[in-house]
């Protein structure tokens, strides 16, 4: 059993459509991760969340310890959106990843 | 302020070879973190280094090592490569141990024959 599970695996939406991705995990965790890879490779961090929610531009990130669940949303989604969305959680000294939700967002 | 810098970016190799890639941290963070990515297996950790010892240490065979330096620069080292090895090696910097905010690199891509 993965520690990190994600859904869904893929995503194909619509430029401006809404966009969640879900995240469960089943570790206690000091802080959860958002990330966002593009084609290429390099990966960039896009939220860190302990509880709550935290919002960025277009991107909310939620967080609900006790459900051990966290979502992340786009608002009116744009082809530039169009990545591999990676949940990560820290537990102790190691991270523990997701397999990652890869995003199509169609013109 | 520089971003992680990983060297080299994409690297051949074939079967029994060894490999070392490169890790530079952030200016002033002392942890760094190495983690192998593949389209089968996601992204799994490797280890951790800070103040030049190793931390933590992932669920890979003792083919995987690293180091660190007293500039907190990192190395990591494959020894005698395998097939499966082909995978995108990215490391990760924080402030310290433990910290729960990281940095990723651009990774390192080897593809051994």
């Amino acid at each position: 059993k993965n520690e990190v599970e994600q859904s869904p695996q893929n995503l194909t939406a619509q430029e401006g459509e809404f966009i969640t991705i879900n995240c469960s995990y089943s570790v206690g965790i000091s802080a959860l991760h958002w990330l966002q890879q593009h084609p290429g490779g390099g990966i960039v961090s896009l939220f860190m969340l302990s509880s709550g929610k935290k919002k960025h531009g277009r991107l909310i990130a939620t967080i609900n310890i006790q459900e051990k669940h966290s979502s992340l949303h786009i608002t009116a989604s744009h082809p530039r959106d169009s990545a591999v969305y990676i949940c990560a959680v820290r537990w102790g000294n190691q991270f523990y990843f997701g397999t990652g939700t890869s995003l199509t967002v169609i013109p | 302020k520089a971003g992680v810098t990983q060297t080299p970016r994409y690297l051949i190799k074939t079967r029994g070879q060894q490999v070392t890639l490169s890790c530079s941290p952030i200016s002033g963070h002392r942890s760094v973190s190495w983690y192998q990515q593949t389209p089968g297996q996601g992204l799994q950790f490797l280890f951790e280094y800070f103040s030049e010892t190793q931390r933590n240490k992932g669920n890979f065979p003792g083919r995987f090592s690293g180091r660190q330096f007293s500039n907190s620069r990192s190395e990591m080292n494959v020894s005698t490569l395998e097939l499966g090895d082909s995978a995108l090696y990215l490391c990760a910097s924080a402030r310290t141990s433990g910290s729960p905010e990281q940095f990723f690199g651009p990774g390192t891509r080897l593809t051994v024959l």
